[in-house]
């Protein structure tokens, strides 16, 4: 158990709306990172937040939209879904220490978007 | 383009023979490079790192092996066991920038016992 939570397990839902996906870090952790793996792809970096401020942008689509609130935990809204978006999305968190910057992933939410 | 490249989606060992996983990339500013085991239904788990001020690190079974004028790093397990059947992704980052490593498609080990 890394300690991150993420929910819902999974999600399903049709094109054109929108879901919202929650993240819970580590205790302490105060670094959360949004991923995207889709079908055979890697970990596509999408967005990090620290302490509650936007810290790196990766490829993230207009349509998708993070916060992380007061209590660290954070959100990913995905709007007008397409049937590309369906994909496993992981949370990550860290201590944000800098060099190794050793990452805690929660066990993702899969999204299938019919 | 792909900065990280794990070329082999799949390898099938026998258990206590060695796991050779292989990893390539081509930004010359990245100089720390991570490993991530994962198992189905969970997410990645750190494994083993190393700095390019190395080329070699060792942590039990695992050990990566890193080539800087290559631009190559392997993992090696040894001896491998079927619980290490799992994905492997190769993550590398380079510590002058935001400290947000990149993602290797990952290659599926499979241990027969």
């Amino acid at each position: 158990d890394s300690g991150v939570t993420q929910t819902p397990k999974h999600l399903i839902t049709a094109t054109g709306q929108r879901v919202t996906l929650r993240c819970s870090p580590r205790s302490g952790d105060l670094s959360v990172y949004w991923y995207q793996q889709s079908l055979d792809q890697g970990l596509q970096f999408l967005i990090q937040y620290y302490n509650g401020e936007e810290r790196a942008k990766g490829n993230i689509l207009e349509r998708f939209s993070a916060q992380q609130f007061p209590d660290l935990h954070s959100e990913l809204n995905l709007s007008s879904l397409e049937l590309g978006d369906s994909a496993l999305y992981f949370c990550a968190s860290s201590e944000d220490r800098g060099v190794y910057n050793e990452q805690f992933f929660g066990p993702g939410t899969r999204l299938t978007v019919l | 383009d792909q900065q990280v490249k794990q070329n082999s989606p799949s390898l099938s060992v026998q258990e206590g023979r060695i796991s050779i996983l292989n990893c390539d990339y081509t930004n010359s500013m990245f100089d720390y490079f991570l490993w991530y085991k994962k198992y189905p239904a969970e997410g990645p788990t750190f494994l083993i790192s190393i700095s390019s001020i190395k080329d070699k690190n060792e942590d039990g079974r695992f050990t990566v092996f890193l080539n800087k004028s290559a631009k190559h790093l392997s993992l090696h397990i040894v001896p491998s066991q079927p619980g290490d059947s799992a994905v492997y992704f190769c993550a590398a980052g380079a510590s002058g920038g935001s400290y947000i490593p990149t993602f290797g498609r990952g290659t599926s080990l499979i241990v027969h016992p």
